[in-house]
């Protein structure tokens, strides 16, 4: 089955840090671009970071610039994203998702992993 | 960046209404659209990509159309499992972007 499973989620205080990761499984996690999104509690989605099937190049939303990295072991198919100078605003459910390309869809979603950054 | 308005915000239908929803983009993103369901606490289903080729497995009573800065997302006869938000996003750019969302609400 194909799978993505977020973890790393939690309670963080403004300031700081925290990384997820992201389980692939029942697929070849090298093919895939692999991406965060993030949804805000009762908002819509916002694309977070893309990282393509090598890591060779990667891609920010410019409000986490500077402050969030991503990465990725091919040999562990795992996904991260390491989350820095946390503030208010990141917090939100955040996603992993593949696409073929950075021209395709995401046609595999996880079930999210909730960050809340809070005093 | 792009930016990706969708309207109407909300909509109430019945069961078997013709719901449209649609899309625009600040500036043409040729056919590179996709669209998402998304139900409460869940993860988001691709539904469409290329603004109108239909994802594997999702009922063909769901079409998409349009290209350039308009697009339509449309359910010929909703059904209760289609009580959901959608979501369009463009990917023509490395600095992707989804629009507000449509919830779609029994009417």
């Amino acid at each position: 089955e194909v799978q993505l499973v977020e973890s790393g989620g939690g309670l963080v205080q403004p300031g700081g840090s925290l990384r997820l990761s992201c389980a692939a499984s029942g697929f070849t996690f090298s093919d895939y671009w692999m991406t965060w999104v993030r949804q805000a509690p009762g908002k819509g989605l916002e694309w977070v970071a893309n990282i393509k099937h090598d890591g060779s190049d990667e891609y920010f939303v410019d409000s986490v610039k500077g402050r969030f990295s991503i990465s990725r072991d091919n040999a562990l198919t795992s996904l991260y994203l390491q989350m820095s100078s946390l503030r208010g605003e990141d917090t939100a459910v955040y996603y992993c998702a593949r696409s073929l390309g950075w021209r395709d869809a995401f046609d595999i979603w996880g079930q999210g992993t909730m960050v809340t950054v809070s005093s | 960046d792009i930016q990706m308005t969708q309207s109407p915000s909300t909509l109430s239908a019945s069961v078997g209404d013709r719901v449209t929803i649609t899309c625009r983009a600040s500036q043409s993103i040729s056919s590179w659209l996709a669209w998402y369901q998304q139900k409460p606490g869940k993860a988001p289903k691709l539904l469409m990509y290329k603004a109108s080729s239909l994802e594997s497995g999702v009922p063909s009573r769901f079409s998409g159309s349009g290209s350039g800065t308009e697009f339509t997302l449309t359910i010929s006869s909703l059904q209760p499992d289609d009580f959901a938000t959608y979501y369009c996003q463009q990917y023509i750019s490395y600095s992707l972007t989804f629009g507000g969302g449509t919830k779609v609400e029994i009417k």
